[in-house]
């Protein structure tokens, strides 16, 4: 069964340094999402791309942020000068079209900690 | 804003036992529900979701029914299995606000014990 992969599962990293995120979404599928969930909180929407442009981004995906498409697979996230508020899952999901009722596929997620 | 509030877990149940996760939501529009579910080590998955009110979704022996009236997407199985230990999570999708991102609860965590 397809499924979106995301890597590494779990990364550590220095507060300022930058970190990239990577995720393969599912082949067919054209819509793409980060979203994260810091620890004992809510599951935030971060941003979408679709036709290899941001769609839709929510106030948390600042100039901090920035999502890639560098090939016809990977899809990638990247937080510059990683702050200690930036730990959390991350996951990344994909969508064959964008809609209210269609399914998103999440990947398993990735834990970053920033000490 | 759409926000979604679902019940604190985490919630400790006896296999067999009977299930109910609370899901109450805000939204400006006409939303979409969803139950997600993320067991142990993977992604979260949909369990299962509803489009309009009244409209049950169902999966798994879990059911879910839209009701407008209350704003509330109560997660119910009636008879739960070890293997159902995870975490749930409600979700809405608003169209009529322009925002089909997903928002999400907190979730809540089950444990289900032989």
């Amino acid at each position: 069964e397809p499924e979106v992969t995301q890597t590494p599962s779990h990364q550590v990293t220095q507060m300022g340094q930058e970190v990239i995120l990577r995720c393969v979404p599912i082949s067919n599928h054209l819509y793409f999402y980060w979203y994260r969930q810091i620890l004992g909180q809510k599951v935030e929407f971060l941003v979408s791309f679709y036709n290899n442009e941001i769609s839709e981004k929510s106030e948390i995906f600042d100039d901090q942020f920035s999502v890639e498409r560098p090939d016809g697979s990977n899809f990638t996230l990247k937080i510059r000068s990683t702050k200690l508020e930036d730990s959390a899952m991350y996951f990344c999901a994909s969508s064959v079209y964008e809609g209210v009722s269609t399914e998103a596929f999440f990947g398993q997620g990735t834990r970053l900690t920033v000490v | 804003g759409d926000s979604v509030t679902q019940m604190e877990g985490p919630v400790t149940l006896s296999e067999e036992a009977f299930l109910t996760i609370n899901c109450t939501y805000t939204a400006t529009g006409y939303p979409s529900l969803f139950w997600y579910v993320q067991y142990p080590g993977e992604g979260l998955q949909l369990l299962l979701k509803a489009t309009k009110a009244d409209d049950k979704g169902s999966n798994k022996g879990f059911e879910a029914t839209y009701r407008k009236e209350t704003t509330s997407f109560h997660l119910e199985k009636g008879s739960v299995q070890v293997s159902d230990s995870a975490v749930y999570f409600c979700a809405l999708s608003d169209h009529n606000s322009g925002n089909t991102p997903l928002v999400f609860g907190k979730g809540t965590r089950l444990s289900v014990i032989a």
